[in-house]
């Protein structure tokens, strides 16, 4: 498989809970994106690296979040002291190059219970 | 935030039709795309527009681009059952730090 893959799929967290996501984005993208989407909107911008480099945070992504790409390779997302407005779905999306598409994979659909 | 809203937010037509879907955005952009996707699943890119071009196709996509207007349109030709999902139209804003802003979505259905 040559897409991009994210794991877990699904997560159910209790309310104050820390979560970790991971994505394995294609091996020849340098760049790499995470979103986060709720129900009927369109993806919302988190953040982007390229290679290792944490270029852009949003305003979105409170100090309760950090992301890592450690090695320019896979990244994590993680989410400290969860609250149910964090419950969405969390997309990671990578790329070669800025005039070409992104790729996204399948996402991580957090519950905060 | 949002930066483009997707014009009609939902659409109904039957399989063989054609489907016409508007995005209209509010900053400068390098490019714009279009996205599709299926429920619950990840986005799959379809095409890319760069701002000095004004028409674009891939198989049975059409899609235009008025940078003047700020608007962008979807066109999908004789549908198909499988078109059934929802559409984003993303931008890449000039100085934006090379990321999409995604619109709001227009979620197709097309029916037997």
């Amino acid at each position: 498989d040559t897409g991009v893959s994210q794991n877990p799929r699904h997560k159910i967290t209790k309310r104050g809970q820390n979560v970790t996501f991971r994505c394995d984005p294609i091996s020849e993208h340098n760049r790499l994106y995470w979103y986060r989407q709720t129900l009927g909107q369109g993806p919302e911008f988190l953040t982007y690296f390229q290679n290792e480099a944490q270029l852009e945070k949003s305003r979105l992504l409170s100090d309760r979040f950090s992301a890592e790409r450690p090695k320019g390779s896979f990244s994590t997302l993680e989410i400290q002291r969860t609250e149910q407005g964090d419950s969405a779905m969390y997309l990671c999306a990578s790329s070669a190059q800025a005039l070409y598409g992104y790729t996204f994979g399948s996402g991580t659909r957090l519950t905060v219970v | 935030s949002q930066q483009g809203e997707e014009d009609p937010q939902a659409l109904s037509i039957q399989e063989g039709e054609n489907a016409t879907m508007n995005c209209s955005y509010k900053t400068s952009i390098n490019n714009l795309q279009w996205y599709r996707q299926n429920s619950g699943r990840g986005l799959v890119h379809l095409i890319l527009i760069r701002s000095n071009e004004r028409e674009k196709h891939s198989g049975r996509l059409r899609v235009t681009l008025d940078t003047s207007k700020k608007s962008s349109s979807l066109l999908i030709t004789a549908s198909r059952a499988a078109d059934t999902a929802s559409y984003f139209c993303a931008t890449d804003s000039t100085g934006g730090g090379n990321k999409l802003t995604f619109g709001t979505g227009t979620q197709l259905k097309v029916e037997l």
